[in-house]
């Protein structure tokens, strides 16, 4: 079954703590996005990467770290630079010519 | 800066009735994507557009886009409660890379 997998679906974090999200792919798609959405709002772009051990930063990269050492993953860090994490964060991939596709998504909360 | 605007982004309607959602923006971008997402959920896509002109319809819900007014527009026809949804488009601001700009969603609610 082709997909994208976000684990875990629900997450929550201390103050001052780093937590990762995880995303993992089977489509062999080259390029993997990261989105956050708040509350009645549409999606920003974070980080995205076109191809292993190279990512861009996106239009909120700030309080965020990515990697892309396998093709098939694309981790999100949310650093405790991050003042306001709490959010529904979703994981995409894409061939760059055909439409984006999401995983479940994640919700982070701040307790 | 690439700016996606959509309205309206609240809409109440019948079931049985027609209505169109606009979206425009602000810089050139021949590829535009539809999505739907259902309260709590993921983006499901919808609809793919790449050129000028582009037209594609799947059930009761017809896209279209034209890239010289820089809109595209999402009409649902004979609505029914089912496509109650929020659906958001999204335009291309890098060829190749897919950075997708989002408008903020139209919240769709069908009565019936």
């Amino acid at each position: 079954d082709g997909g994208i997998t976000q684990s875990p679906k629900y997450l929550f974090r201390k103050e001052g703590q780093n937590v990762t999200l995880s995303c993992e792919q089977n489509l062999n798609h080259d390029a993997m996005y990261w989105y956050r959405q708040d509350p009645g709002q549409g999606l920003r772009l974070i980080y995205y990467s076109q191809i292993v051990n190279d990512f861009q930063k996106g239009d909120i990269a700030e309080g965020y770290s990515v990697s892309r050492e396998k093709k098939e993953s694309f981790p999100l860090t949310v650093t405790s630079a991050q003042k306001n994490p709490t959010a529904f964060y979703l994981c995409a991939t894409g061939t760059g010519w055909t439409e984006a596709f999401f995983g479940q998504g994640t919700r982070l909360t701040v307790v | 800066e690439l700016k996606v605007e959509q309205n309206p982004l609240f809409l109440s309607m019948q079931e049985g009735k027609n209505y169109t959602i606009y979206c425009n923006y602000s810089t050139t971008s021949d590829r535009l994507y539809w999505y739907r997402q259902d309260p709590g959920k993921s983006l499901e896509s919808l609809f793919v557009l790449l050129s000028n002109g582009a037209v594609k319809q799947e059930g009761r819900l017809m896209a279209s886009l034209d890239t010289k007014a820089r809109l595209s527009t999402l009409h649902i026809t004979a609505a029914v409660h089912d496509l109650s949804a929020t659906y958001f488009c999204a335009v291309d601001g890098a060829q190749g890379a897919q950075k997708l700009v989002f408008g903020q969603g139209t919240r769709l609610t069908i009565n019936p």
